[in-house]
């Protein structure tokens, strides 16, 4: 099956600064990479995602790259503000499989004022 | 729109008890996950349904864990007996259906601690 993995497991930056998390995948049939932000104590939302016919999406302070030769994707974060502080989880997922997500382990972010 | 909902929030047995957790999907949603998620872990897949069926357990221990969503929405985990190892958030998340690159709803977790 699909075996995602995540780094850093932990990353602090000061307010302002960018943040990047990287995840790689193994199962080269993944073609969905969503991103999810859970805070403490609450639910996994999500923030963004890839398809894998598209190499770079935005979202005003967030984006996803995406590299599928070399199997991996990464969250980039600019202009961090505290708020931004979370456990940050990527996901893989083969879409004809149906709909199955398989997550990283995690990220937790923390935005120092 | 309301999010998915589960119960309860927390709970804290002793081990070899039983325990069960429910969930109620946003309205329409065809597809079900229940997830469990280890401390410092990200979710990990238990159990998926479509509508009322089992699209994949493969991951569910199957010797305590069962679930079911018997008119195709609400659904119900249930652990019988309990281990120390089951301590976990269990979380429910629904989708529109299957198909591919679906967002999937996350709801709020139920934290288990068993002692």
């Amino acid at each position: 099956g699909e075996n995602v993995e995540q780094h850093p497991s932990t990353l602090s930056v000061q307010e302002g600064d960018s943040a990047v998390i990287k995840c790689t995948y193994s199962d080269s049939a993944s073609n969905y990479f969503p991103w999810y932000k859970q805070e403490l104590g609450k639910r996994p939302q999500l923030i963004i995602d890839i398809r894998s016919n598209v190499g770079e999406k935005k979202d005003q302070r967030i984006a996803v790259t995406l590299n599928k030769t070399a199997k991996h994707f990464s969250l980039h974060i600019t202009e961090t503000q505290p708020e931004d502080s979370a456990v940050y989880f990527c996901a893989a997922s083969v879409s004809n499989t149906g709909n199955q997500f398989y997550f990283g382990t995690g990220t937790s972010l923390t935005v120092i004022p | 729109e309301a999010g998915v909902a589960q119960s309860p929030r927390y709970k804290i047995i002793e081990k070899r008890q039983s325990v069960a957790f429910w969930c109620n999907p946003i309205s329409g949603h065809a597809t079900l996950y229940w997830y469990q998620q280890i401390l410092g872990q990200g979710p990990k897949l238990l159990i998926q349904f479509q509508n009322n069926g089992v699209v994949d357990d493969s991951q569910l221990p199957k010797d305590r864990f069962s679930a079911e969503r018997l008119k195709g929405v609400d659904s119900t985990l249930k652990i019988q007996p309990a281990k120390l190892e089951d301590s976990a958030v269990y979380l429910c998340a629904s989708s529109l259906s299957l198909a591919g690159s679906m967002t999937q709803y996350f709801g709020p977790g139920t934290r288990l601690l068993v002692l």
